[in-house]
């Protein structure tokens, strides 16, 4: 099956600064690739997605990008605010049946 | 946040009994997912579900089961067999029509002691 991996675990920014973060997947065969927000006891939140036919999809201040041929996608989180401090997890589905999610990065934004 | 949810917020359950989940949709949507959530692992897929009356096993299926009688409730029940059933787990739907998003309920936490 797929494996997704998510790098880094834990990270810290200054408000303002950038935030990137970086996941990795397995199969080549898997062509969605979503991102979601979960904030502290709350559901996940779905932030931005990518389909494999485009390179790279931005949303104000979010962007993902996609490297098929390297097989990662990242995450990139532009002038952050507070309250971009969440966890993040990147994931990867082939059919929308199935969805292999990365291991969550805690983001937090020091103001 | 409406349209997709869990109950109860919170149980507690003592070892060996089996315990069902709650979760409900009025969103229409055709796919359903059972996700469980452990400290450092990401969300896991237990079971899913297309249409009604049909589910298939995630990667991590054993000691659950699931059902789909209607397209609105796909509960999950937490078996004696799942050795390490304290959890947050979610239940998750989608229209998998144009978009494969999926929309996330608010979680039960399941404390078995």
């Amino acid at each position: 099956g797929e494996n997704v991996e998510q790098h880094p675990s834990t990270l810290s920014v200054q408000e303002g600064d950038s935030a990137v973060i970086k996941c990795t997947y397995s199969d080549s065969a898997s062509n969605y690739f979503p991102w979601y927000k979960q904030e502290l006891g709350k559901r996940p939140q779905l932030i931005i997605d990518i389909r494999s036919n485009v390179g790279e999809k931005k949303d104000q201040r979010i962007a993902v990008t996609l490297n098929k041929t390297a097989k990662h996608f990242s995450l990139h989180i532009t002038e952050t605010q507070p309250e971009d401090s969440a966890v993040y997890f990147c994931a990867a589905s082939k059919t929308g049946n199935q969805f292999y999610f990365g291991t969550g990065t805690s983001l937090t934004v020091i103001p | 946040d409406g349209g997709i949810t869990q109950s109860p917020k919170y149980l507690f359950r003592k070892e060996g009994q089996n315990v069902t989940l709650s979760c409900e949709q009025n969103l229409n949507h055709d796919a359903m997912y059972w996700y469980r959530q452990d400290p450092g692992q990401g969300l896991r897929l237990i079971y899913y579900s297309q249409i009604v009356n049909d589910f298939q096993k995630g990667d991590i299926a054993e000691g659950y089961s699931v059902s789909r009688e209607k397209k609105e409730s796909f509960p999950l029940t937490v078996t004696s067999a799942q050795k390490n059933p304290t959890a947050f787990y979610l239940c998750a739907s989608s229209p998998r029509t144009a978009t494969y998003e999926q929309y996330f309920g608010p979680g039960t936490r399941l404390t078995v002691t």
